[in-house]
């Protein structure tokens, strides 16, 4: 069973761009999340979403965005690229549909660096 | 407000010995606590996880320890090998949540 796949894997935009990652979930996982993890913060809870819908954002600004597709594919978004937004992304999916949440599947993450 | 505190930031081991890592919580609506393991180049790995209803939890050479009344947990990891040389991290997640807090990680490095 192939795992949660995450493209690009690496990438290098410069200040005020936007840029866009995209997450394949496990096949039949319909919860998606999505973390950022930087060597200062470590990992930080960025949005959640099943069946289209997000249901927990975490505390970033508006320039952070996500969504799902009815495949439960998923895609986040980060409009004006500030120096602090280099991380890595990771993508979780889930089987369960309810709490407990605990039980993600990481992708290998995309490695975003700001110039 | 770090709401899972984690210890210690970094921790070297010989082989064979007892990996210990702790957790502290701040958030009484915590009630799921799992722990994640992440090699370089990889995302994290779902290793083992507790709930508060239950003080310890084994599975092969692991084990967390909860204490609910300190609001505190802890990893264990028995007869260390190089293999285990990884970045740990515990996490809280509260009922109803869709959304995990993780501590700051653990680097263990076990050597030979």
């Amino acid at each position: 069973k192939a795992g949660v796949t995450q493209t690009p894997r690496y990438l290098i935009k410069t200040r005020g761009q936007q840029v866009t990652l995209s997450c394949s979930p496990i096949s039949g996982h319909r919860s998606v999340s999505w973390y950022q993890q930087t060597p200062g913060q470590g990992l930080q809870f960025l949005f959640e979403y099943f069946s289209e819908t997000q249901r927990n954002k975490g505390n970033f600004p508006g320039r952070f965005s996500g969504r799902q597709f009815s495949n439960s594919r998923s895609e986040m978004n980060v409009s004006t690229l500030e120096l602090g937004d280099s991380a890595l992304y990771l993508c979780a999916s889930s089987l369960r549909t309810g709490p407990p949440h605990g039980e993600l599947f990481f992708g290998e993450g995309s490695r975003l660096t700001v110039l | 407000q770090q709401q899972v505190k984690q210890s210690p930031q970094s921790l070297i081991v010989q082989k064979g010995g007892i990996s210990i890592i702790n957790c502290a919580y701040e958030n009484t609506a915590f009630d799921y606590f799992p722990w994640y393991q992440q090699f370089p180049g990889k995302g994290p790995a779902l290793l083992i996880a507790i709930r508060p209803d239950v003080s310890e939890k084994k599975e092969g050479r692991f084990t967390i320890s909860f204490n609910k009344s300190a609001k505190q947990f802890s990893l264990h990891i028995m007869d260390s090998q190089p293999g285990d040389s990884a970045t740990y991290f515990c996490a809280a997640l509260g009922a109803g949540s869709y959304q995990l807090t993780f501590g700051k990680g653990t680097k263990l490095s076990v050597i030979p």
